[in-house]
């Protein structure tokens, strides 16, 4: 049972550069999340999808965008990385708003 | 300010102590998460609850709507459940259409053989 899959699980970047964190889940889920973790702070919604084809910014959007490309995949775009956005990454998912969510195994970025 | 509490942060205890780890919460809820997090990174929700108590092997959840408080407990307790346990609610009538989850800090619990 696969899941909640996210890729990669560590990426390096040099200030500047982009790129894109992908995922993926298998439970036919309605809603997926983007959160980020940074030491010491809760996780932080950064974007979400409540179904195919919607997506909305949540807490801290600055600095990333997002595709639902169809209902299994959600993915998040840092078109310019930033040392601020150096961060653990989860994406996530649920059947529907206010239900049990389930979470990808996370994404270490650096940006240096 | 819609906010989330953990006591306590950090939590040693030997094995087979009875755990308990708490989360408090500013206004009123749809839901609470305990989630847990492993040393690897990745996260595991292990209750959904928005009243009363459940329980899941060794380990019960509890809330108390009224007083805005929920617990974690761990009956007991063995070394691999060494791990950050983080509590997250669904506030009533937040932003974001209900999708938003407000995570506490977590606490960190290590069960000493």
């Amino acid at each position: 049972n696969a899941g909640v899959t996210q890729t990669p699980k560590f990426q390096v970047l040099k200030t500047g550069q982009s790129m894109t964190l992908q995922c993926a889940q298998d439970m036919n889920h309605n809603s997926m999340y983007w959160y980020r973790q940074d030491p010491g702070m809760g996780l932080r919604l950064i974007y979400y999808s409540a179904s195919e084809g919607t997506t909305d910014k949540g807490e801290v959007p600055n600095g990333y965008n997002v595709s639902r490309l169809n209902k299994r995949e959600f993915s998040l775009r840092l078109e310019s990385a930033a040392p601020s956005q150096t961060s653990v990454y989860f994406c996530a998912s649920s059947a529907m708003r206010g239900t049990e969510a389930f979470f990808g195994q996370g994404t270490r970025l650096t940006v240096v | 300010k819609n906010e989330v509490e953990q006591s306590p942060q950090n939590l040693t205890a030997q094995e087979g102590e009875f755990i308990t780890i708490n989360c408090s919460y500013s206004v009123g809820i749809s839901a609470l998460h305990w989630l847990q997090q492993h040393p690897g990174g990745g996260i595991v929700s292990l209750f959904m609850l928005s009243s009363g108590k459940k329980k899941h092997g060794r380990l019960i959840a509890t809330i108390n709507i009224q007083e805005k408080h929920s617990s974690l407990h761990i009956t007991a307790s063995h070394p691999r459940d060494s791990a950050v346990y983080i509590c997250a609610v669904r506030f009533r009538g937040n932003n974001f259409g209900n999708e938003k989850l407000t995570f506490g800090t977590g606490t960190r619990l290590t069960i000493i053989p």
